[in-house]
């Protein structure tokens, strides 16, 4: 049971525009810390997506957008290709634990 | 570019200690304005947060697993460590290694990861 709620599994066609929900609790998300996204392709590494809830790293098309509002955060990804096919992550630290905490993780599949 | 890259048994006896470590290269361990982390994914399953070390020795861990983990740092050979004790079935997954700032809590880059399972 992970602290961040992800749905398991979204899915688009070619070019749509899809969205990734990431649900948390007043310890975290809600008080104000930081989302972090991470997209993880089939036998890879997680990499960082998106950091500070809604900032791109250098190389991150911008077809991937973030945002965050309240106790939750969504990831879009606009003009789906078949290579956004992962799994997504968001991840953010919660004061209870004192430590990070990471959703159960969202399988992209582009129709 | 700073890479980490993840060693050790890839198949550990129930009851027995896990012990991982992870090499950094491409810059210094020593640097005060980091955390190095371990993260781990079962197989099939998500993401889960070990624990952190900054190159002074400071350590936080999951309190879930504290009472089985521990994380050192040898700043010598530019490594940190990762040892679990008690390992049963549930500790079988993918183990990485990652950086993390102090000021900010994501992890970027990350290692390859390395697969470890737990069986007699």
């Amino acid at each position: 049971q992970s602290v961040l709620t992800q749905p398991p599994s979204v899915s688009g066609a070619p070019g749509q525009r899809v969205t990734i929900s990431c649900t948390g609790t007043n310890s975290n998300i809600g008080a104000g810390y930081d989302v972090h996204w991470y997209q993880q392709l089939p036998g890879a590494a997680p990499k960082l997506l998106i950091y500070g809830d809604s900032n791109r790293p250098s190389g991150v098309p911008d077809r991937f957008s973030a945002s965050k509002s309240g106790t939750s955060a969504s990831l879009a990804i606009t003009g789906l290709r078949a290579e956004d096919e992962a799994h997504y992550y968001c991840q953010s630290y919660d004061s209870s634990l004192s430590g990070s905490v990471f959703g159960g993780g969202t399988k992209l599949t582009v129709l | 570019q700073l890479q980490l890259q993840e060693s050790g048994p890839g198949l550990v006896k129930p009851s027995e200690t896990l012990s991982l470590t992870c090499t950094v290269s491409g810059g210094s361990i020593s640097s005060s304005g980091y955390y190095w982390g371990w993260i781990r994914q079962p197989p099939g399953g998500g993401l889960e947060w070990i624990g952190l070390i900054h190159y002074t020795g400071n350590t936080y861990y999951n309190p879930s697993l504290k009472s089985r983990v521990t994380i050192s740092v040898d700043t010598s050979k530019n490594q940190f460590s990762l040892n679990l004790n008690s390992v049963t079935a549930a500790d079988t997954a993918v183990y990485y290694c990652a950086k993390r700032t102090i000021v900010n809590t994501w992890f970027d880059p990350w290692g390859q990861g390395t697969l470890v399972t737990v069986s007699s």
